[in-house]
């Protein structure tokens, strides 16, 4: 069975850090371009940021350049997602995307 | 950036009665490959997303057929052939042509 798995999430201040992971289980991430996406509270899906299979490319929304980073080990069948200089507006669940499969998402909250 | 759009954003329908909605890209989202990423997700109240279809009009996995999606270029349609009550939720289209965008969103609930 596929299974993608979220965690990291949490309450943070403003400014601060978090990291994301997603661990995959009932095949190989090796294969495909990832994804994170948001979903604040009561509002849209909103896609985040991207990688391709080995890591060399990466691509993010606006809001967010310069302060996220995804990266993957293909090794630990896992997606990670870095947030720095955290903002109010940057509370969501996020869930990573991989394919035709979502994961559960991990809420983070960003709240002095 | 390929913006979608969704028609419309609420639609109340009665049980056992068929329910469209529909969704414009911005641009062909026909890819280089000659495949559309063009998908349909669905959203339970308090439940992730989840895939119903992919690339226009095929039905993932443990999908019911009473949902279908159709069109090319830059129109696409879900159908679903009779409403029943676990079908309230959001549905979403999602492209992935180019990186990924989503319509707003279409509220689907019982009359």
């Amino acid at each position: 069975e596929v299974q993608l798995v979220e965690s990291g999430g949490g309450l943070v201040q403003p400014g601060g850090s978090l990291r994301l992971s997603c661990v995959a289980s009932g095949f190989s991430l090796s294969n495909y371009w990832m994804n994170w996406v948001r979903q604040a509270p009561g509002k849209g899906l909103e896609w985040v940021a991207l990688i391709n299979q080995d890591g060399s490319k990466t691509f993010y929304v606006d809001s967010v350049k310069g302060r996220f980073t995804i990266s993957r080990d293909n090794g630990k069948n896992s997606l990670y997602l870095q947030m720095n200089s955290l903002r109010a507006e940057d509370s969501a669940v996020f869930y990573c995307v991989i394919g035709n499969f979502w994961g559960q998402g991990t809420l983070v909250t960003v709240s002095s | 950036d390929i913006v979608m759009t969704q028609t419309p954003l609420s639609s109340p329908v009665t049980l056992g009665q068929p329910a469209s909605i529909s969704c414009r890209s911005s641009q062909s989202l026909v890819h280089s490959d000659g495949n559309t990423y063009l998908s349909w997700l669905q959203q339970r109240p308090g439940q992730p997303p989840r895939l119903l279809i992919y690339k226009i009009s095929n039905r993932f996995s443990g999908v019911s057929d009473r949902f279908s999606g159709s069109g090319a270029g830059t129109d696409f349609t879900l159908k679903i052939s009779r409403v029943e009550a676990e079908d309230v939720g959001v549905y979403y289209c999602m492209q992935a042509t180019q990186l990924l965008s989503f319509g707003q969103g279409t509220k689907l609930e019982i009359k």
